[in-house]
């Protein structure tokens, strides 16, 4: 199945480094989705893109930085993270976000980032 | 905002057996509930699902149940095969947004 990809699968990076995390789906959805993945916590919602526009922003902190430059792209930018911030990134896309009953969500494979 | 909360966190069965997983809800106006299983390094993927004019929905061993007036939800797997396990996520669609529960990891031991 290769509707929604990520790359890089794994990162590492230095408290100092800026990486980026990349996302792209092939099922024409309208709407994109970061979300991150802790141990024993729910998936938080972090970005939401409709028609690549930001329609939410989960008071996520600012050394996380959305992009989507079209539909089917989504970047997340990362620069100065913490080791608190070590997680399973999962980028998603769904059919549209505004109507949203039934709309199902779409996952990656998600990104592993360990910040050391 | 919506609250989900899930149980229970880990749950071991003997193959054959059925396993029940269960969520609550507390926003009433929450309309539409799936279910995610999460193999090991897998993504999460949609296994079932259901909406609040629906009581419940079967998909061969896989049934979910709603209760509206309650605000629960649960997932049913009937017939269990190691390889159903990994770890199940309900969520609820509030508002504007999924609210997800913490996940449940079904261990089924044959």
């Amino acid at each position: 199945e290769t509707g929604v990809t990520q790359t890089p699968r794994h990162l590492v990076m230095g408290m100092t480094n800026k990486k980026s995390l990349k996302c792209e789906q092939h099922l024409g959805h309208n709407a994109m989705y970061w979300y991150k993945q802790s141990a024993k916590k729910p998936l938080e919602l972090m970005f939401v893109y409709s028609l690549e526009e930001r329609v939410e922003n989960n008071s996520v902190p600012s050394r996380f930085s959305p992009e989507c430059p079209n539909s089917s792209h989504l970047f997340l930018h990362l620069h100065t993270l913490q080791p608190e911030d070590s997680a399973l990134y999962l980028c998603a896309s769904s059919q549209d976000h505004l109507f949203g009953a039934g709309n199902t969500i779409y996952f990656g494979e998600g990104s592993w980032l360990t910040v050391v | 905002g919506e609250n989900v909360e899930q149980h229970p966190s880990t749950l071991s069965v003997q193959e054959g057996d059925s396993a029940v997983i269960k969520c609550t809800y507390s926003d009433s106006a929450s309309n539409y509930f799936p279910w995610y299983k999460q193999e090991l390094g897998k993504r999460p993927q949609l296994i079932i699902d259901i909406r609040s004019n629906v009581g419940e929905k079967k998909d061969q061993r896989i049934a979910v149940t709603l209760n509206k007036t309650a605000k629960h939800f649960s997932l049913h797997i009937t017939e269990t095969q190691p390889e159903d396990s990994a770890v199940y996520f309900c969520a609820a669609w509030s508002g504007n947004q999924f609210y997800f529960g913490t996940g449940t990891s079904l261990t089924v031991i044959p």
